[in-house]
């Protein structure tokens, strides 16, 4: 069975500093893996995705996520957040054949 | 495109009452998924389907719920009767393609008194 685990369950910064999310999946097949933000009151929105290629990818609002493959990692990294990132993050694995497991979340508060 | 359209945006229903929440799919996109969320569980994946077929309904609670989807356009999720322990925000989504990301529709938020 596949899991994930988002080792931070809240995490207060202020703006313009920097953030890592991490994320850690286990499954012995291919996977696809997602970041999603729920800003609050709102439904999940897709920040970025992996599947093959590059392990570096880029989302939108200036996120992006390493894709390392020997640590089962997937960290959500942003060099400076603001305000605005206020959110709960989902890393979310999903198998080919479809089976998608979402981690716990990850509350995110940026100070003003 | 629209997105997943999901409705009623809230549904405030009294224990034993049957409850039917519904979900438009983006066209074109052959899986459609719906989860819960609450504080306590976090976001639960209770059924998805690929081409109108369900696939994996272990997330279900229990008898009390039951989903369809008669086409690719439309699924519904019901609860009868429905619990206060129900009470949640249901998603719904959508793909185009086993292993894809999803679109989320907004969310129907049950309260059951």
């Amino acid at each position: 069975a596949q899991s994930v685990s988002q080792h931070n369950h809240h995490v207060i910064l202020s703006e313009a500093a920097s953030l890592e999310l991490g994320c850690n999946y286990s499954y012995g097949g291919t996977v696809n893996l997602f970041w999603y933000v729920q800003y609050p009151g709102q439904h999940l929105q897709l920040l970025l995705k992996y599947f093959s290629g590059d392990p570096l990818v880029k989302g939108i609002k200036g996120f992006e996520a390493e894709f390392i493959k020997s640590k089962f990692s997937f960290n959500l990294r942003k060099p400076s957040v603001q305000w605005s990132d206020t959110a709960e993050y989902f890393c979310a694995v999903i198998t080919n054949a479809g089976k998608s497991t979402f981690g716990d979340g990850t509350t995110l508060t940026v100070k003003p | 495109d629209a997105g997943v359209i999901q409705s009623p945006r809230h549904e405030v229903t009294e224990m034993g009452q049957e409850v039917t929440l519904r979900c438009k799919p983006i066209s074109g996109h052959n899986s459609l998924f719906w989860y819960r969320q609450t504080m306590m569980r976090g976001l639960e994946l209770l059924i998805y389907f690929n081409n109108n077929v369900p696939i994996d309904d272990s997330g279900m609670p229990e008898d009390r719920f039951s989903a369809k989807m008669p086409n690719a356009s439309f699924s519904t999720l019901k609860i009868q009767p429905s619990e206060p322990r129900d009470s949640a925000v249901y998603f719904c989504a959508s793909s185009f393609a086993q292993g894809h990301g999803y679109t989320f529709g907004s969310g129907t938020r049950l309260t059951v008194v």
